[in-house]
């Protein structure tokens, strides 16, 4: 089955810095990738997807990359802020897989 | 639009009583939908899901159960509860198209078990 796995855990930047937060994935046959960023107390909100076909996307300060040779996609985001900090999980599923498979978390710290 | 709800926000229950928490989706028919746990400051750990009415696949053998009697209805159960059924349990629903696949969160139900 598939495996996601999500660097680094932690992550400290200044404010105004980018983050880059990086995942792999094992299943060649995973054709969506979506990000979700995670307040403390509050449930995970879907922030950006990308599917199989692009290999980047971007929304305002965020974008990801997607490499399928490599199987692995990457999120970043520039210019942070201090409400960027949260924990951010990335995900990959194959559409027959019916469920999404998680990485553990990177928790992001923006120090002002 | 669609919305998801779960109840109750908070529960408080003592080791061996039993549990059942309720994920309610509206604005979709026939969704995906996925219980999961996570306990504090970690993962996310997937427990259950379906794809349709009655149809139950589950993840991790342990003493929950879950249920789907009506189409846009989840339920949660246990019938009796341990200290390390303590987390956040997420309901979700997914858009179920081909390579299309967004997933929603439903606002969750933090569970003490004391």
């Amino acid at each position: 089955g598939e495996n996601v796995e999500q660097h680094p855990s932690t992550l400290s930047v200044q404010e105004g810095d980018s983050a880059v937060i990086k995942c792999t994935y094992s299943d060649s046959a995973s054709n969506y990738f979506p990000w979700y960023k995670q307040e403390l107390g509050k449930r995970p909100q879907l922030i950006i997807d990308i599917r199989s076909n692009v290999g980047e996307k971007k929304d305002q300060r965020i974008a990801v990359t997607l490499n399928k040779t490599a199987k692995h996609f990457s999120l970043h985001i520039t210019e942070t802020q201090p409400e960027d900090s949260a924990v951010y999980f990335c995900a990959a599923r194959a559409w027959v897989a019916q469920k999404l498979v998680f990485g553990q978390g990177t928790r992001l710290t923006i120090n002002p | 639009s669609q919305t998801i709800h779960q109840w109750p926000a908070t529960l408080v229950q003592p080791v061996g009583s039993p549990l059942s928490l309720e994920c309610t989706v509206e604005g979709t028919s026939n969704p995906n939908l996925y219980w999961y746990r996570q306990a504090a400051g970690r993962g996310l750990q997937l427990l259950f899901y379906s794809v349709g009415i009655g149809q139950i696949s589950s993840e991790v053998p342990q003493n929950l159960s879950a249920s789907r009697p009506q189409d846009r209805q989840f339920i949660l159960s246990s019938k009796k509860l341990l200290l390390s059924d303590s987390g956040f349990y997420l309901c979700a629903w997914s858009v179920e198209r081909v390579n299309y696949n967004e997933q929603f969160f439903g606002p969750g139900t933090r569970l003490t078990v004391l």
